[in-house]
């Protein structure tokens, strides 16, 4: 069982709608992170905070637009996509910020843009 | 040339049988690297993380050779339920985590 939880599972939205993305864990973990995964290739990195700071951002459209209300919680907004960002959405976190983190991956939600 | 690549298989096995496949990383400078196992549609669930040598947990095996820079993963006594993609990643410095593509591994009764 992951515990980190990710909402909602699915979503199904149209290229004019805004969403978000929730994502929660209770580990104390103190950097959490984005990712974006489509079907047969590995997870792409597009958000990384540290400590609740923006800390890295990989070149990631402004359709797409992150938030970390406090270091339990994570949000990723979403407006005006395009179907080529349906995806897999992964939210992950790990304890701190040594080069020896392990991460621990959400279940994901899974976007189809229509 | 990829930061990590693998062999993306399928690797066909049959259940009882031995596995291994590797995975090469181009930063020699990287400090760890983990094994991860993802089935279809679901997230990456750490396997193995590998700091040294090499790492043992029960039929899995990882082992790490930092002259020709790659990391191996052996799978003893097969079962079904090990049928997965394996994700080989690699961190050269924090933040910026290097997947490989995945080896699918097929498990067969």
């Amino acid at each position: 069982d992951t515990e980190v939880t990710q909402t909602p599972k699915h979503l199904v939205m149209g290229m004019t709608n805004k969403k978000s993305l929730k994502c929660e864990q209770h580990m104390g973990h103190r950097a959490m992170y984005w990712y974006k995964q489509k079907a047969k290739k590995p997870p792409e990195l597009m958000f990384v905070y540290s400590y609740e700071k923006l800390s890295i951002n990989e070149s990631v459209p402004s359709r797409f637009s992150p938030e970390c209300p406090n270091s339990s919680l994570l949000n990723l907004h979403l407006h005006a996509l395009q179907p080529e960002d349906s995806a897999l959405y992964l939210c992950a976190s790990s304890q701190g910020d040594a080069a020896n983190e392990k991460l621990f991956f959400g279940s994901g939600t899974q976007l189809s843009v229509l | 040339r990829k930061e990590v690549e693998q062999d993306p298989g399928p690797f066909n096995v049959p259940e009882g049988a031995t596995v291994a496949f590797n995975c090469t990383y181009s930063n020699s400078a990287s400090q760890s690297f983990f094994w991860y196992r993802q089935d279809c549609r679901k997230e990456p669930k750490l396997l193995m993380s590998v700091y040294s040598s090499g790492n043992e947990d029960g039929r899995f095996t990882a082992q790490l050779n930092r002259a020709s820079q790659y990391i191996s993963l052996l799978i003893r006594d097969s079962k079904l339920s090990d049928s997965a993609t394996y994700l080989c990643v690699v961190n050269p410095s924090w933040g910026k985590l290097q997947f490989g593509a995945g080896t699918q591994v097929v498990v067969t009764p």
